[in-house]
């Protein structure tokens, strides 16, 4: 079955630096990724749409520039959240479509603390 | 933003029941899908349902639709401690093709 990796699944950083998280489509290919953030008890929130080879589609209210998105091939989508802040520490999980009208595969996700 | 809208926001059953969770959202579908997630993890798909279909049943797992309240159930039969976790209705949109939008989830807990 199709299988999205994310990597990683936690880290810890220091507030000002940048983290970068992989998402990838193992066994088929990914023309457009999803960004989700999930805080404690709450559901998924779309931060933005990854489009191969072309810019991402970010959700209102979500800053471009402090949540950089690359879509570099079909089967590799990377988050960077730059200048990470306290505020930033969340849980964000990729997802992607094997195909349009088919349900979305998740990675595991990668929990962000910014100490 | 957020369509869907799901009730209860926590249900806690015993071993054996049935629970059942309710999920509404706001515009026109292509189809409606279940998640589930253990705490800490990414998502599990369970059931997609298109906005053509009534009703869909996988194992324990019953899915309604109505088109017309825009509105979704999940019933899960015979429940199992092991079924304990969040679970999440999720849309796309007719207007907004790729995006899939999450409801807040229905935290269910499964007491032995």
């Amino acid at each position: 079955g199709a299988v999205v990796s994310q990597h990683p699944s936690w880290v810890i950083c220091k507030s000002g630096t940048s983290v970068k998280i992989e998402c990838r489509s193992l066994d088929f290919q990914a023309t457009t990724m999803f960004w989700y953030r999930q805080f404690p008890k709450q559901s998924l929130m779309l931060m933005a749409t990854s489009n191969e080879g072309s810019k991402a589609t970010y959700e209102q209210g979500v800053e471009k520039d402090k949540f950089l998105i690359n879509h570099a091939s079909l089967t590799l989508s990377t988050l960077t959240v730059t200048s990470a802040h306290p505020e930033d520490s969340s849980f964000y999980i990729c997802s992607a479509f094997r195909a349009r009208n088919s349900p979305l595969h998740f990675g595991n996700g990668t929990r962000l603390t910014v100490t | 933003s957020q369509q869907g809208e799901e009730d209860p926001q926590a249900l806690s059953i015993q071993e054996g029941e049935n629970a059942t969770m309710n999920c509404s959202y706001k515009t026109s579908i292509n189809n409606l899908q279940w998640y589930r997630q253990n705490s800490g993890r990414g998502l599990v798909h369970l059931i997609l349902i298109r906005s053509n279909e009534r009703e869909k049943h996988s194992g324990r797992l019953r899915v309604t639709l109505d088109t017309s309240k825009k509105s979704s159930s999940l019933l899960i039969t015979a429940s199992r401690a092991a079924d304990t976790a969040s679970y999440f209705c999720a849309t796309d949109s007719k207007t907004s093709y790729d995006k899939v939008i999450f409801g807040p989830g229905t935290s269910l807990s499964v007491i032995p």
